[in-house]
């Protein structure tokens, strides 16, 4: 099973650059999540899809947008990227209407801003 | 506003040192609470899910327990392949199906 897939895994912007990071997920799950990890402050929600055709803000939404493009992807895409925003970027999907159930994460994309 | 705090930031051990790691929260409704394992460069990897005081968990060398107000991860025994960073994250009830997460414990166990 491929779980949670990203792309790309490893990233470099100039200042002022745009991208899309590309999530999708084979575990037919409803909702799809962005987080950002840096040191010292754990994963921070950036956005949130419940479920296909919604999108919602998470803890830190700024310089950010999203696309939930079907059931299977779900894309962040930062329109003119700066430095604060280099990070690691993780995806996750989760089946919650089924119980309480865990997120499963992708392998993550390391994006530097430069 | 929802609080998830781990404890120590940073743990390193001797092989075969058990210890404790703690996640301690300040939320109202908690749903369940789960602990992952991070290895570097690498995604969260789910390990246990609690759902109310007083509950328990095992797998291998780690078990997990429950309070009203925090969680242990209890490692017996460990060996160098545990080294990894442990974190912990709620589902509060009316969060929209959100994960909180605290910082995470980095634990190093050396051989």
């Amino acid at each position: 099973n491929a779980g949670v897939t990203q792309t790309p895994k490893f990233q470099v912007l100039k200042t002022g650059q745009s991208m899309t990071l590309q999530c999708a997920q084979d575990m037919n799950h409803n909702s799809m999540y962005w987080y950002r990890q840096d040191p010292g402050m754990g994963l921070r929600l950036i956005y949130y899809s419940a479920s296909e055709g919604t999108t919602d803000k998470g803890e830190v939404p700024n310089g950010y947008n999203v696309s939930r493009l079907n059931k299977r992807e779900f894309s962040l895409r930062l329109e003119s990227a700066a430095p604060s925003q280099t990070s690691v970027y993780f995806c996750a999907s989760r089946a919650p209407e089924l119980t309480n159930t865990e997120a499963f994460f992708g392998q993550g994309t390391r994006l530097t801003v430069v | 506003e929802d609080q998830v705090t781990q404890s120590p930031e940073a743990l390193r051990l001797q092989e075969g040192e058990s210890s404790s790691l703690n996640c301690s929260y300040t939320v109202s409704g908690l749903r369940g609470l789960f602990w992952y394992r991070q290895d570097p460069g690498k995604g969260p990897e789910f390990l246990f899910t609690l759902y109310s005081a007083g509950e328990e968990k095992e797998k291998e060398r780690l078990k997990a327990t429950l309070t009203k107000k925090e969680s242990f991860l209890h490692i017996t025994a460990p060996k160098p392949e545990d080294s990894a960073t442990y974190l912990c994250a709620v589902h509060v009830s009316g969060s929209a199906r959100q994960l909180t997460f605290g910082s995470g414990t980095q634990l190093t166990v050396l051989p």
